[in-house]
């Protein structure tokens, strides 16, 4: 069964250093998502991309993210200038079309100190 | 108010128990429905998408009740590897999921 494939499965990083998530998406979805969770927290919406362009942001997504497909590839996410509180499971998600249901990575957990 | 609300658990259940789960909604524009299955520090994993004449995968039910807005799991003869955390996601419009806080279960031997 494909799979969304995300790198590095941890990332450890520290305040203000940038990070640079990666995402593979299987290989017909058309929409990608990054959401992330928060240990022991529900998991929350960050950005949706849909025809090489963002169509929805949560207000988590402030100018320090953001959003890239640049070699119609890999997805990627990222975080410019980090903080203690990016520290998260970030999960990568991709769908084929309208109403069809999300496909989840295997997740990046980012630890920043 | 939530979009969506879980109760949290935890459910302890021995096995082979019968747990539901049920999951609340808020919008009524809401479209479609999904129940996701998530390991401690591991992805959600789809379980099942939600039909609304219900529908039925194995030992696992699903129910939507649009009036009410509500969706129900139901797990017949709990298996071990049932213990996991179920995440009930509803699709509002084409791009928007909201999710619940998820339901903590535990099967006991």
């Amino acid at each position: 069964e494909p799979e969304v494939t995300q790198t590095p499965s941890h990332q450890v990083t520290q305040m203000g250093q940038e990070v640079i998530l990666r995402c593979v998406p299987i290989s017909n979805h058309l929409y990608f998502y990054w959401y992330r969770q928060i240990l022991g927290q529900k998991v929350e919406f960050l950005v949706s991309f849909y025809n090489n362009e963002i169509s929805e942001k949560s207000e988590i997504f402030d100018d320090q993210f953001s959003v890239e497909r640049p070699d119609g590839s890999n997805f990627t996410l990222k975080i410019r200038s980090t903080k203690l509180e990016d520290s998260a499971m970030y999960f990568c998600a991709t769908r084929t079309g309208v109403n069809s249901p999300l496909h989840f990575g295997n997740g990046t957990r980012l630890t920043v100190t | 108010r939530k979009e969506v609300e879980q109760d949290p658990g935890p459910f302890n259940v021995p096995e082979g128990a019968t747990v539901a789960f049920n999951c609340t909604y808020s919008n009524s524009a809401s479209q479609s429905f999904f129940w996701y299955r998530q390991d401690c520090r591991k992805e959600p994993k789809l379980l099942m998408s939600v039909y609304s004449s219900g529908n039925e995968d194995g030992r696992f039910t699903a129910q939507l009740n649009r009036a009410s807005q509500y969706i129900s799991l139901l797990i017949r003869d709990s298996k071990l590897s049932d213990s996991a955390t179920y995440l009930c996601v509803v699709m509002v419009t084409g791009n928007q999921f909201y999710f619940g806080t998820g339901t903590s279960l535990t099967v006991i031997p």
